[in-house]
């Protein structure tokens, strides 16, 4: 089955430093993908989606993240984060046949510290 | 604002009981999807309509049911509550409810079932 990883629970920076959040999925075939964010008491908000084209896609807020299909990986990253980043940050697939709706990773829970 | 309305906000029951969480989609979004999340579990796809009609199921329980009326709007019903059905509830619409489409999500419906 289809699945979304995202090996870091929670990411700890400072800020003004730079940050990567990372998303890895299962997939031999062409994705959707896309990172969401939640804010405390808020529902997930679209950052970015990759559907085809350049592998480097940017969002709001100044994120970006890399589409590499060889290592079935879309990681996120922010050159440099402010504290309004605090937030939790969730990776999702889907498949363009159909074959399954929105796959979400468990999240990130990204905190910027002064 | 994402434009997607759930109501209630909070929700407090008893085990046993049903309730009917709201949601009213973007203006102009066809497609309604319903999520749970859970800390245990993540984010959990549940159903999908479009325009009416129900388009994918995902992991949703007999227990559990929904529906989409002709103005687009859509209700989930769930019965026998049982207290690991305590979780925050994501209704989340798109415009062509394909899977290049985003989500746009609604703040949640907290159920705190007791």
């Amino acid at each position: 089955a289809q699945s979304v990883t995202q090996l870091d629970s929670q990411v700890p920076v400072f800020e003004e430093a730079p940050v990567e959040l990372r998303c890895n999925y299962s997939s031999s075939v062409s994705v959707y993908l896309f990172w969401y964010v939640q804010y405390p008491n808020q529902g997930l908000q679209l950052l970015l989606k990759y559907l085809s084209g350049s592998t480097l896609v940017k969002g709001i807020n100044g994120f970006e993240a890399e589409f590499n299909k060889s290592q079935t990986s879309f990681h996120l990253r922010k050159p440099s984060v402010h504290i309004s980043d605090t937030a939790e940050y969730f990776c999702a697939v889907s498949d363009p046949s159909g074959t399954y709706k929105y796959i979400f990773g468990t999240g990130t829970r990204l905190k910027v510290l002064a | 604002d994402s434009g997607v309305t759930q109501t209630p906000k909070h929700l407090i029951t008893a085990t046993g009981q049903r309730v009917t969480l709201r949601c009213s989609p973007r203006s102009g979004d066809l497609s309604v999807y319903w999520y749970q999340q859970s800390l245990d579990q993540g984010l959990q796809f549940l159903i999908q309509y479009y325009n009416g009609e129900e388009r994918a199921k995902g992991n949703i329980l007999e227990r559990f049911s929904a529906q989409q009326f002709p103005d687009l709007h859509s209700e989930l019903n769930l019965s026998s509550l049982e207290l690991g059905d305590s979780a925050l509830y994501f209704c989340a619409s798109s415009v062509t409810g394909t899977e290049n489409s985003p989500l746009h999500f609604g703040n949640g419906t907290r159920l705190t079932v007791t």
